[in-house]
């Protein structure tokens, strides 16, 4: 199947400073890619939608303000958690479909964010 | 809005054993159902996808699934259960959100334990 990085793989940051996570689709072109957030032992909670070149599309009760989303590419997308705060904690996982057809989504292996 | 439950938080079975995990799906009109595993602080796996055709689909590492349209299920199955099968399954659906995009709704987890 194609393949989806994440980076980095784990993040220790200061409350207050912002984080920057990548996620890269390494042998395909993501037409649309998907930034999820999952708190431990739960399910993954879809956070927004990229397409590229457009903005990104949030879900209901999510900050676009916190939580900035850049698809400036078919191969790259980046989630920046804007001034940090211990409540951001979490693994988050980036998601990319090629738009060939293929139905499923293929993951990255997430982030896990710690804010101290 | 379609959705998918999984009523078990933990499947434990001996190693040789076969393993079922359950899901069951409520949706309007023909699903597209998906397994996808993961691994601790990794992100997730793609197994297999029910789109149409033979109600039993086949997938990666040995995993099938069986479409029950009758009985609204996709429960995830293999003959044999392996040590190393010791992991967190999910059960998604595509769906079209409020914000117009195909997202996967995931159930919430089944955690399997494969013991020696």
């Amino acid at each position: 199947g194609a393949v989806v990085s994440q980076h980095p793989s784990w993040v220790i940051c200061k409350s207050g400073t912002s984080v920057k996570i990548e996620c890269r689709s390494l042998d395909f072109q993501a037409t649309t890619m998907f930034w999820y957030r999952q708190f431990p032992k739960q399910s993954l909670m879809l956070m927004a939608t990229s397409n590229e070149g457009s903005k990104a599309t949030y879900e209901q009760g999510v900050e676009k303000d916190k939580f900035l989303i850049n698809h400036a590419s078919l191969t790259l997308s980046t989630l920046t958690v804007t001034s940090a705060h211990p409540e951001d904690s979490s693994f988050y996982i980036c998601s990319a479909r090629d738009g060939q057809g293929n139905t499923e989504a293929f993951f990255g292996q997430g982030t896990r964010l710690t804010v101290v | 809005a379609q959705s998918v439950a999984q009523p078990e938080d933990q499947v434990n079975v001996a190693e040789g054993n076969p393993l079922t995990v359950k899901c069951t799906y409520s949706v309007s009109g023909n699903p597209y159902l998906f397994w996808y595993v993961q691994y601790p602080n990794r992100g997730l796996q793609f197994l297999l996808k029910y789109i149409t055709g033979d109600n039993l689909v086949k997938g990666s590492y040995g995993f099938e699934a069986e479409f029950n349209k009758s009985q609204t299920s996709f429960h995830l199955k293999k003959p044999s259960a392996l040590v190393s099968d010791s992991a967190l399954y999910f059960c998604a659906v595509r769906d079209r959100g409020s914000t117009g995009f195909q997202k996967l709704v995931f159930g919430t987890g089944t955690r399997l334990l494969v013991s020696p």
